[in-house]
């Protein structure tokens, strides 16, 4: 079946550092590919998405391209902020007619001032 | 717009007691679903519904219960709870047949003793 697998946590950063979470799946086809980010108390929201391969994602400074041929999509930041301390799940949608999303299990990231 | 609203966040129950995890949401969407989040297994999906009337199985469905009477309401039965389903559990939904951008509610923290 699909699965989603992501580097163990957490990940403690200074501020402005440099971020790669990696990310890497498993699926029949070709799934749309994700990544969600929970902040502490609250639910998931999505980040940014890629639906092709070499396509590239990108929100809030954030930037993830799909591999088809090493099966990842890592998620990078330049310059990370204090603000930017949550969990962050890499999740995937196959193309076979089931909408449900698989997620990986999640990567804590700290920044610290 | 309030979201997806969960009721309630926090709840303690014995083993065998049964209760009902509150889901709605405002934005008209005709898919919703439930997931728990467990440490180190990210989130999987309990049950969902593509439409009022319609549900079905995720991937971990033994001892719930779900309906869905109305486009708004997805409510998530524990029949006779066990230890086993201390978790927190998130409700989802998202627009149209692509699933591709999920809105979370914020949670509710289950304990079970």
């Amino acid at each position: 079946g699909d699965s989603v697998t992501q580097m163990e946590g957490p990940v403690t950063l200074s501020e402005e550092a440099f971020l790669t979470i990696n990310c890497t799946y498993t699926a029949t086809g070709y799934p749309s590919l994700f990544w969600y980010v929970q902040y502490p108390g609250e639910g998931l929201q999505l980040l940014l998405k890629a639906t092709k391969a070499d396509d590239k994602g990108s929100n809030k400074g954030f930037e993830a391209t799909y591999r088809k041929e090493t099966t990842s999509f890592h998620l990078e930041k330049g310059s990370v902020q204090v603000s930017d301390s949550a969990v962050y799940f890499c999740a995937l949608r196959d193309r076979r007619g089931r909408r449900a999303l698989t997620f990986g299990s999640g990567t804590r990231l700290q920044v610290q001032p | 717009n309030a979201g997806v609203t969960q009721t309630p966040k926090f709840q303690v129950l014995k083993t065998g007691q049964s209760m009902t995890l509150q889901c709605a949401q405002d934005m008209n969407h005709e898919y919703m679903s439930w997931y728990r989040q467990d440490p180190g297994m990210g989130l999987r999906l309990i049950h969902y519904s593509v439409g009022a009337g319609i549900t079905d199985q995720g991937e971990v469905p033994n001892g719930y219960n779900v309906s869905r009477s109305t486009t708004e309401d997805f409510p998530l039965r524990l029949l006779s709870a066990a230890p086993s389903q201390t978790s927190v559990y998130f409700c989802a939904s998202s627009q149209g047949s692509t699933n591709e951008k999920l809105f979370f509610g914020s949670g509710t923290q289950l304990s079970v003793l």
